[in-house]
Protein backbone atom coordinates (compact mmCIF):
# COMPACT_ATOMS: atom_id res chain seq x y z
CA UNK A 1 0.00 0.00 0.00
CA UNK A 2 1.64 2.91 -0.85
CA UNK A 3 2.24 5.74 2.18
CA UNK A 4 0.78 9.13 2.55
CA UNK A 5 2.45 12.03 -0.42
CA UNK A 6 2.96 15.17 -0.55
CA UNK A 7 3.58 17.41 -3.12
CA UNK A 8 6.01 19.66 -4.09
CA UNK A 9 8.52 18.25 -1.63
CA UNK A 10 10.59 21.85 -1.77
CA UNK A 11 9.17 25.32 -2.83
CA UNK A 12 10.84 28.87 -1.94
CA UNK A 13 8.12 31.54 -2.41
CA UNK A 14 8.76 35.20 -1.70
CA UNK A 15 7.09 37.66 1.15
CA UNK A 16 3.18 38.59 0.25
CA UNK A 17 2.77 35.54 -1.90
CA UNK A 18 0.39 32.85 -1.59
CA UNK A 19 1.37 28.88 -1.93
CA UNK A 20 -0.74 25.30 -1.76
CA UNK A 21 0.62 22.42 -0.94
CA UNK A 22 -1.25 19.00 -1.79
CA UNK A 23 -1.41 16.00 0.06
CA UNK A 24 -3.23 12.11 -0.64
CA UNK A 25 -3.53 9.99 2.28
CA UNK A 26 -3.19 6.11 2.40
CA UNK A 27 -6.08 4.27 0.14
CA UNK A 28 -9.27 3.93 2.40
CA UNK A 29 -8.25 6.63 5.42
CA UNK A 30 -10.50 9.17 4.86
CA UNK A 31 -8.97 11.28 7.87
CA UNK A 32 -6.30 13.99 6.93
CA UNK A 33 -4.82 16.59 9.16
CA UNK A 34 -1.68 19.27 8.54
CA UNK A 35 1.22 20.04 10.77
CA UNK A 36 3.54 22.82 10.97
CA UNK A 37 7.31 21.78 11.94
CA UNK A 38 10.03 24.62 12.98
CA UNK A 39 13.04 24.47 14.84
CA UNK A 40 12.66 24.04 18.18
CA UNK A 41 9.17 23.92 18.32
CA UNK A 42 8.34 20.81 17.23
CA UNK A 43 4.86 19.41 15.50
CA UNK A 44 2.19 21.98 15.46
CA UNK A 45 -1.56 21.11 14.91
CA UNK A 46 -2.53 23.24 11.98
CA UNK A 47 -6.08 21.24 11.36
CA UNK A 48 -7.95 18.34 10.82
CA UNK A 49 -10.27 16.95 7.93
CA UNK A 50 -12.59 14.30 7.39
CA UNK A 51 -15.24 13.65 4.68
CA UNK A 52 -14.41 17.22 3.27
CA UNK A 53 -15.34 18.71 6.97
CA UNK A 54 -12.98 20.57 9.57
CA UNK A 55 -12.96 19.10 12.58
CA UNK A 56 -10.49 20.92 14.74
CA UNK A 57 -8.34 23.46 13.62
CA UNK A 58 -4.87 25.07 15.66
CA UNK A 59 -3.89 28.27 16.34
CA UNK A 60 -2.87 29.29 13.23
CA UNK A 61 -4.18 32.89 11.34
CA UNK A 62 -6.74 32.62 8.97
CA UNK A 63 -3.85 33.08 6.65
CA UNK A 64 -3.52 29.52 6.89
CA UNK A 65 -6.52 27.82 5.31
CA UNK A 66 -7.01 24.02 4.09
CA UNK A 67 -9.88 21.45 2.60
CA UNK A 68 -10.61 17.87 1.72
CA UNK A 69 -11.91 16.75 -1.49
CA UNK A 70 -14.23 13.73 -2.21
CA UNK A 71 -11.50 11.01 -2.58
CA UNK A 72 -9.98 12.09 0.48
CA UNK A 73 -7.38 14.39 -1.16
CA UNK A 74 -6.23 17.65 0.94
CA UNK A 75 -4.94 20.51 0.15
CA UNK A 76 -3.49 23.45 2.45
CA UNK A 77 -3.01 27.48 1.45
CA UNK A 78 -1.21 29.93 2.67
CA UNK A 79 -2.06 33.74 2.07
CA UNK A 80 0.34 36.53 2.05
CA UNK A 81 3.22 34.50 3.16
CA UNK A 82 5.85 35.63 6.31
CA UNK A 83 9.48 34.90 6.22
CA UNK A 84 8.01 32.91 9.66
CA UNK A 85 6.21 30.91 7.52
CA UNK A 86 9.33 28.69 6.07
CA UNK A 87 8.93 25.76 7.62
CA UNK A 88 8.50 21.96 7.26
CA UNK A 89 4.61 20.99 6.42
CA UNK A 90 3.55 17.70 6.94
CA UNK A 91 0.64 15.85 6.01
CA UNK A 92 -1.01 12.86 8.45
CA UNK A 93 -3.73 10.62 7.44
CA UNK A 94 -5.51 7.99 9.31
CA UNK A 95 -8.54 5.49 9.64
CA UNK A 96 -11.13 7.98 10.66
CA UNK A 97 -9.22 9.76 13.16
CA UNK A 98 -11.40 8.74 16.25
CA UNK A 99 -10.18 8.63 20.10
CA UNK A 100 -7.70 5.54 19.15
CA UNK A 101 -5.78 6.72 15.77
CA UNK A 102 -2.45 7.02 14.83
CA UNK A 103 -1.71 9.23 11.90
CA UNK A 104 0.83 8.18 9.28
CA UNK A 105 2.72 10.89 7.77
CA UNK A 106 4.11 12.17 4.70
CA UNK A 107 7.51 13.03 3.60
CA UNK A 108 6.29 16.78 4.11
CA UNK A 109 7.01 19.42 2.13
CA UNK A 110 10.04 22.41 3.01
CA UNK A 111 8.77 25.50 2.32
CA UNK A 112 11.18 28.65 2.38
CA UNK A 113 10.05 32.27 2.37
CA UNK A 114 12.12 34.70 1.42
CA UNK B 1 1.72 26.90 26.69
CA UNK B 2 3.38 23.92 26.21
CA UNK B 3 1.29 20.63 27.01
CA UNK B 4 3.97 18.54 25.93
CA UNK B 5 7.12 18.84 27.22
CA UNK B 6 10.64 16.68 26.12
CA UNK B 7 12.75 18.49 28.66
CA UNK B 8 16.38 16.67 27.26
CA UNK B 9 16.85 18.33 23.74
CA UNK B 10 19.20 15.54 23.31
CA UNK B 11 20.96 12.02 24.72
CA UNK B 12 24.08 10.32 24.08
CA UNK B 13 23.94 6.62 24.62
CA UNK B 14 26.77 3.93 24.17
CA UNK B 15 25.34 0.94 21.19
CA UNK B 16 24.05 -1.98 23.31
CA UNK B 17 23.09 0.00 26.15
CA UNK B 18 19.20 1.25 27.37
CA UNK B 19 17.86 4.71 26.37
CA UNK B 20 15.80 6.67 27.64
CA UNK B 21 13.47 9.34 27.17
CA UNK B 22 11.30 11.45 28.73
CA UNK B 23 7.95 12.83 28.10
CA UNK B 24 5.58 14.74 30.30
CA UNK B 25 2.25 16.20 29.72
CA UNK B 26 -0.13 18.93 31.61
CA UNK B 27 -3.51 17.92 30.23
CA UNK B 28 -5.22 15.46 32.19
CA UNK B 29 -7.19 14.96 29.40
CA UNK B 30 -4.98 13.12 27.44
CA UNK B 31 -6.15 9.64 27.02
CA UNK B 32 -3.86 8.40 24.35
CA UNK B 33 0.19 8.79 23.60
CA UNK B 34 2.61 8.09 20.64
CA UNK B 35 5.95 8.20 20.16
CA UNK B 36 7.61 8.95 16.75
CA UNK B 37 10.70 8.22 15.31
CA UNK B 38 12.10 11.36 12.60
CA UNK B 39 15.33 11.15 10.49
CA UNK B 40 16.38 13.95 8.69
CA UNK B 41 14.35 14.92 5.35
CA UNK B 42 11.32 12.43 6.18
CA UNK B 43 8.23 12.55 7.87
CA UNK B 44 8.05 10.93 11.47
CA UNK B 45 7.55 7.12 11.53
CA UNK B 46 5.90 5.65 14.10
CA UNK B 47 7.15 3.53 16.85
CA UNK B 48 4.90 2.49 20.15
CA UNK B 49 1.48 3.91 21.45
CA UNK B 50 -0.20 3.15 24.33
CA UNK B 51 -3.37 4.03 26.09
CA UNK B 52 -4.06 6.15 29.17
CA UNK B 53 -5.73 2.86 30.73
CA UNK B 54 -2.55 0.69 30.86
CA UNK B 55 0.65 1.96 32.52
CA UNK B 56 3.24 -0.47 30.02
CA UNK B 57 3.33 -1.17 26.19
CA UNK B 58 6.16 -3.42 24.50
CA UNK B 59 7.06 -3.37 21.05
CA UNK B 60 10.06 -5.75 20.50
CA UNK B 61 13.09 -3.34 21.46
CA UNK B 62 10.67 -0.93 22.80
CA UNK B 63 8.36 -0.16 25.91
CA UNK B 64 6.48 2.89 26.90
CA UNK B 65 5.94 3.50 30.22
CA UNK B 66 3.10 5.69 31.48
CA UNK B 67 2.63 7.12 34.67
CA UNK B 68 -0.81 8.57 34.92
CA UNK B 69 -0.63 10.46 38.50
CA UNK B 70 2.39 12.28 37.59
CA UNK B 71 1.51 12.60 34.24
CA UNK B 72 4.86 11.53 32.29
CA UNK B 73 5.88 8.89 30.00
CA UNK B 74 8.99 7.46 28.82
CA UNK B 75 10.52 5.44 25.95
CA UNK B 76 12.74 2.73 26.94
CA UNK B 77 15.20 1.36 23.79
CA UNK B 78 17.02 -1.85 24.74
CA UNK B 79 19.45 -2.67 23.34
CA UNK B 80 20.36 0.80 21.48
CA UNK B 81 21.43 0.33 18.18
CA UNK B 82 23.32 2.89 16.00
CA UNK B 83 20.45 2.72 14.14
CA UNK B 84 18.61 4.11 16.47
CA UNK B 85 19.93 7.67 16.29
CA UNK B 86 17.40 10.05 15.25
CA UNK B 87 15.29 12.50 16.96
CA UNK B 88 12.26 10.89 18.92
CA UNK B 89 9.11 12.82 19.58
CA UNK B 90 6.47 11.93 22.10
CA UNK B 91 2.68 13.00 21.31
CA UNK B 92 -0.67 12.86 22.94
CA UNK B 93 -4.16 13.18 22.09
CA UNK B 94 -7.82 13.79 24.14
CA UNK B 95 -10.20 11.87 22.45
CA UNK B 96 -12.87 13.86 20.62
CA UNK B 97 -9.91 16.35 19.38
CA UNK B 98 -8.92 14.62 16.39
CA UNK B 99 -5.66 16.05 17.16
CA UNK B 100 -2.34 15.23 18.55
CA UNK B 101 0.52 17.63 20.78
CA UNK B 102 3.55 16.92 20.07
CA UNK B 103 6.68 17.70 22.39
CA UNK B 104 9.92 19.41 21.09
CA UNK B 105 11.83 16.58 20.71
CA UNK B 106 14.68 14.47 21.74
CA UNK B 107 17.90 13.83 19.65
CA UNK B 108 19.22 10.64 20.41
CA UNK B 109 22.72 9.55 19.51
CA UNK B 110 23.77 5.62 19.78
CA UNK B 111 27.62 5.25 19.67
CA UNK B 112 28.86 2.69 18.30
Amino acid sequence: KAGVTQTPRYLIKTRGQQVTLSCSPISGHRSVSWYQQTPGQGLQFLFEYFSETQRNKGNFPGRFSGRQFSNSRSEMNVSTLELGDSALYLCASSLDGTSVFRPYFGPGTRLTVT
Amino acid sequence: DQQVKQNSPSLSVQEGRISILNCDYTNSMFDYFLWYKKYPAEGPTFLISISSIKDKNEDGRFTVFLNKSAKHLSLHIVPSQPGDSAVYFCAASASGTYKYIFGTGTRLKVLA
